[in-house]
């Protein structure tokens, strides 16, 4: 079955720093790859649209020069956190959707849990 | 902005005896999706379900889509421990299509 391989799987970081957090697919192209934020035993909530070779689309209250997203390839983004804040402490998900179109669900990343001290 | 609810928010059986969860939707959809997660983990798709289809099955799933009244739910019969994990219900939009809306999730325990 289609897999998305997400790295790191955990990541402390210090105040201020960046991270990096890389989503793959691994047997199937994706043009469009979706990161999501996960607060402990809530939803998931959408934070941006990625396109492969072009700019990502933000959803409201998402700050782009927060978190910036690179979708270089047909199988790789990645997200990277700047300047991260301990509020920025969180678990990130990604997650694709593998052809055909409509016929599947979307398959996730195994998250990246983000601790900034 | 999240447009799905869940009912319960939070579940516990005895194993062997049934799940229920329901989901309800506030706009139009092009499909509905259930997923799993277990503690911290990524999500597993587990049935999806096109809006102009009203029943769907899968093993021990079981789930029906009520488009009238934008709900839908999910059963799991005969509860395994294993079933222990949060479920949601994720929305397919009709427009700006790809993106999934996730509902708040129910947390389902497997009691031994």
């Amino acid at each position: 079955g289609a897999v998305v391989s997400q790295h790191p799987s955990r990541v402390i970081c210090k105040s201020g720093t960046s991270v990096k957090i890389e989503c793959r697919s691994l047997d199937f192209q994706a043009t469009t790859m979706f990161w999501y934020r996960q607060f402990p035993k809530k939803s998931l909530m959408l934070m941006a649209t990625s396109n492969e070779g072009s700019k990502a689309t933000y959803e409201q209250g998402v700050e782009k020069d927060k978190f910036l997203i690179n979708h270089a390839s047909l199988t790789l983004s990645t997200l990277t956190v700047t300047s991260a804040h301990p509020e920025d402490s969180s678990f990130y998900i990604c997650s694709a959707r593998p052809p055909p179109e409509g016929a599947h669900g979307y398959t996730f990343g195994s998250g990246t849990r983000l601790t900034v001290v | 902005s999240q447009q799905g609810e869940e009912d319960p928010q939070a579940l516990s059986i005895q194993e062997g005896e049934n799940a229920t969860m329901n989901c309800s939707y506030k706009t139009s959809i092009n499909n509905l999706q259930w997923y799993r997660q277990n503690s911290g983990r990524g999500l597993v798709h587990l049935i999806l379900i096109r809006s102009n289809e009203r029943e769907k099955h899968s093993g021990r799933l079981r789930v029906t889509l009520d488009t009238s009244k934008k709900s839908s739910s999910l059963l799991i019969t005969a509860s395994r421990a294993a079933d222990t994990a949060s479920y949601f219900c994720a929305t397919a939009l009709i427009q700006g299509a790809q993106k999934l809306v996730f509902g708040q999730g129910t947390r389902l325990t497997i009691n031994p």
